[in-house]
C-alpha cells in the first residue's frame, strides 16, 4: 500500500515530441505528489509538484495530470528537448509519514535529436 | 532558491576507515534532513531522517552504529560511515526541508560517490 508504481522504465522520444511518464499509488492518504529530475552523478532536482485538490498543474513545458479517482498521476513534457534526457522519479508523501517521500522506480528518458 | 551543498562529491578510501559526509543548507534553515543511498539504475532508498537537535530516525535494516548521523544545527547534518567496507560503496545523497511536518519540498544535494577499496 506504500508503493508508488512508475512506468515505463525507459522511454525514447524524438525531439519536439511529448514525453509521458505515469505513476500509480494505492494509499489514499497521500497528499503531495512531486516529480524529480536526476542527471547522472547528480542529486534529484524538484521539477513540479501537485496536491490532490487540483487535476492539473503546468509549469513551462512540464505538466502534471492528476486523477484522484484512478489514483494515478502523470508527467507530460511538451516539445521534448535533448537536454531533457535524464531519469525522472515520481514520489508521494503524507502527513503521518513525517513527509517522507515514497519513490517510484524511475524512468530513464532519452530524447533523440 | 533552496541550495543544498554536499561535500565531498567523491571519495575513495581503504576498507576499515571512517568517512564523513557533510550536508549544508546554504540559504535556508533546514529543520529536517534526510539521508539516502542510491545504487546504479535504482531509485533512492531512505536511510534516515534527522531533525535538528534530536536523534535521527533510521529506516528498518539500516545500522545506526554503522551510519552515524548528526544534525547539530539548522544548516548542517553529517553522515559518518564507520569502518567502511566495499559493500558500503554507493552514491549517498542528502536532502533538506525547511520545516518539519509541513510538507515542505525536499531539496537535494549533488550526492557523494563513495568507493571503498
Amino acid at each position: 500500500q506504500q508503493q508508488v508504481k512508475q512506468s515505463p522504465q525507459s522511454l525514447i522520444v524524438q525531439k519536439g515530441g511529448i514525453s509521458i511518464i505515469n505513476c500509480a499509488y494505492e494509499n489514499t492518504a497521500f497528499d503531495y505528489f512531486p516529480w524529480y529530475q536526476q542527471f547522472p552523478g547528480k542529486g534529484p532536482a524538484l521539477l513540479i509538484a501537485i496536491r490532490p485538490d487540483v487535476s492539473e498543474k503546468k509549469e513551462g513545458r512540464f505538466t502534471i495530470s492528476f486523477n484522484k479517482s484512478a489514483k494515478q498521476f502523470s508527467l507530460h513534457i511538451m516539445d521534448s528537448q535533448p537536454g531533457d534526457s535524464a531519469t525522472y522519479f515520481c514520489a508521494a508523501s503524507y502527513g503521518d509519514s513525517n513527509y517522507q517521500l515514497i519513490w517510484g522506480a524511475g524512468t530513464k528518458l532519452i530524447i533523440k535529436p | 532558491g533552496a541550495v543544498v551543498s554536499q561535500h565531498p562529491s567523491w571519495v575513495i578510501c581503504k576498507s576499515g576507515t571512517s568517512v564523513k559526509i557533510e550536508c549544508r543548507s546554504l540559504d535556508f534553515q533546514a529543520t529536517t534532513m534526510f539521508w539516502y543511498r542510491q545504487f546504479p539504475k535504482q531509485s533512492l532508498m531512505l536511510m534516515a531522517t534527522s531533525n535538528e537537535g534530536s536523534k535521527a530516525t533510521y529506516e528498518q535494516g539500516v545500522e545506526k552504529d554503522k551510519f552515524l548521523i548528526n544534525h547539530a544545527s539548522l544548516t548542517l547534518s553529517t553522515l559518518t560511515v564507520t569502518s567502511a567496507h566495499p559493500e558500503d560503496s554507493s552514491f549517498y545523497i542528502c536532502s533538506a526541508s525547511r520545516q518539519f511536518g509541513s510538507n515542505q519540498p525536499q531539496h537535494f544535494g549533488d550526492g557523494t560517490r563513495l568507493s571503498i577499496l
